[in-house]
């Protein structure tokens, strides 16, 4: 697509419940990223796809994070058991494959509210 | 280990003034420095890249500079406009790695007409 898009843009959630969020990076991007923004902080580096290599996780605050990207497109990540602490909005961002330098090109990110 | 730091949470400047940015980095020497803009409710969008060996980079209205041995990156919107208001990032990459970054916390700009 023309640009990266997420899903849904906005979910509030029990606290406890599981949920999965969706990125859909820019076509023949290679490399996809997830952060998550807290009200009024900074973005905080969670995980980190490159093609077909093994993940950067090192920024996953718990194992009740996960997220994969099937088919070197699409990601899901998926909060397990949520807690009012991962209130956030997790942005999503992608990168082609040309070495470093190149600026993200972010979605507009999902509004996660724990209840 | 790294540390990123934008000046004052808010900056408020008159239309048609120049705003100036400052991006201060500890601990490390990145390859390159970006620039973004965030707008309420929006991803951050990328504005600017400047490398190491670049001392001054301009785009439009912009101009960012970047000081290795201050370890400083200077921001600046000459001409500023209301719609210039906004939230603006620095990033660097995380040592070791070419592509991830890590994020300052950001400087909001309001633009008074």
């Amino acid at each position: 697509g023309a640009g990266v898009s997420q899903s849904p843009s906005n979910k509030v959630t029990e606290k406890g419940k599981d949920v999965e969020l969706r990125c859909d990076p820019i076509s023949g991007h290679t490399a996809l990223y997830w952060y998550r923004q807290s009200l009024g902080q900074g973005l905080e580096f969670l995980i980190y796809f490159q093609g077909n290599s093994a993940p950067d996780k090192s920024g996953l605050p718990s194992d009740r994070f996960s997220a994969e990207r099937t088919g070197g497109s699409v990601s899901t990540l998926t909060i397990q058991r949520t807690q009012q602490e991962d209130s956030a909005v997790y942005l999503c961002a992608s990168t082609p494959d040309s070495g470093g330098g190149r600026g993200y090109t972010f979605g507009s990110g999902t509004r996660l509210t724990v209840v | 280990s790294q540390k990123i730091e934008q000046n004052s949470e808010a900056l408020n400047i008159q239309e048609g003034k120049t705003a100036t940015l400052t991006c201060n980095y500890t601990n490390y020497s990145p390859a390159y420095l970006q620039w973004y803009r965030q707008d309420p409710g929006r991803g951050p969008v990328f504005l600017l890249l400047i490398r190491e060996n670049e001392k001054e980079k301009r785009k439009e209205r912009l101009k960012v500079t970047f000081d290795t041995t201050l370890k400083q990156s200077l921001f600046h919107i000459t001409a500023s406009q209301p719609a210039d208001s906004a939230t603006y990032l620095c990033a660097l990459p995380v040592s070791g790695s070419a592509r991830q970054l890590t994020f300052g916390s950001g400087t909001q700009l309001t633009v008074l007409p």
